[in-house]
């Protein structure tokens, strides 16, 4: 049973070039939720994704952020026109159900953005 | 907004005594409570849930108790071991999300 799958596991980009960050959850799991962290500090809530719908991106920047789960493939949370303030690790988890539930995340072990 | 503590100093303990971390909380009550482990360079991984309406719930060495009127989660590990040595992440589930503390460093000295 394979776990969450996140690639790539580190992404070097210059300012201004765009990050594409995947993430294949666990089979059967039709909830991903999207995490940045930085040294020393916590996990810090981006986005809910359910298939093909965004439920939650009270945590994703208005601005160059945009993620998307669609019918068939990967989750996707793209950063475009990187910063170096957007160096971090990001966090892609899964769940069969809702937030609400009782039901653990699983995590994937993450992509390492460095912005050069 | 919700605001979680966990013990703000990494925490060392020598091997075979029982490590104790804290999570506190403010502004919520959770129906339920994860405690996760992450190493370095990984993942976090789920260890336990507890409801509250359960006060306590063990799973081998690891217990953690939950009082809401305290608005803390203590979770526990005995007869620690240099291998438990990770940091520790508490979390809180809400409608859309799990709001995550900063974690407590736990480091197990042989």
């Amino acid at each position: 049973n394979a776990g969450v799958m996140q690639n790539p596991r580190h992404l070097v980009r210059r300012r201004g070039q765009e990050a594409r960050l995947r993430c294949s959850p666990m089979k059967g799991h039709s909830h991903v939720y999207w995490y940045r962290q930085l040294p020393e500090e916590g996990l810090k809530f981006m986005v809910y994704l359910q298939k093909e719908n965004i439920i939650d991106e009270s945590g994703m920047p208005k601005e160059r952020f945009s993620a998307e789960f669609p019918k068939e493939g990967p989750s996707i949370l793209r950063i475009q026109q990187v910063v170096r303030g957007d160096s971090a690790a990001y966090f892609c988890a899964s769940s069969p159900e809702s937030g609400q539930g009782a039901s653990p995340l699983h995590f994937g072990n993450g992509t390492r953005l460095t912005v050069t | 907004s919700q605001k979680i503590e966990q013990n703000s100093e990494a925490l060392n303990i020598q091997e075979g005594k029982t490590a104790t971390l804290t999570c506190n909380y403010t502004n919520y009550s959770p129906a339920y409570l994860q405690w996760y482990r992450q190493d370095p360079g990984r993942g976090p991984v789920f260890l336990l849930l507890i409801r509250e309406n359960e006060k306590e719930k063990r799973k081998e060495r690891l217990k953690v108790t939950f009082d809401t009127t305290l608005k803390q989660s203590l979770f526990h590990i005995t007869a620690s071991q240099p291998a438990d040595s990770a940091t520790y992440l508490c979390a809180l589930i809400g409608v859309n999300q799990f709001y995550f503390g900063t974690g407590t460093s736990l480091t197990v000295i042989p």
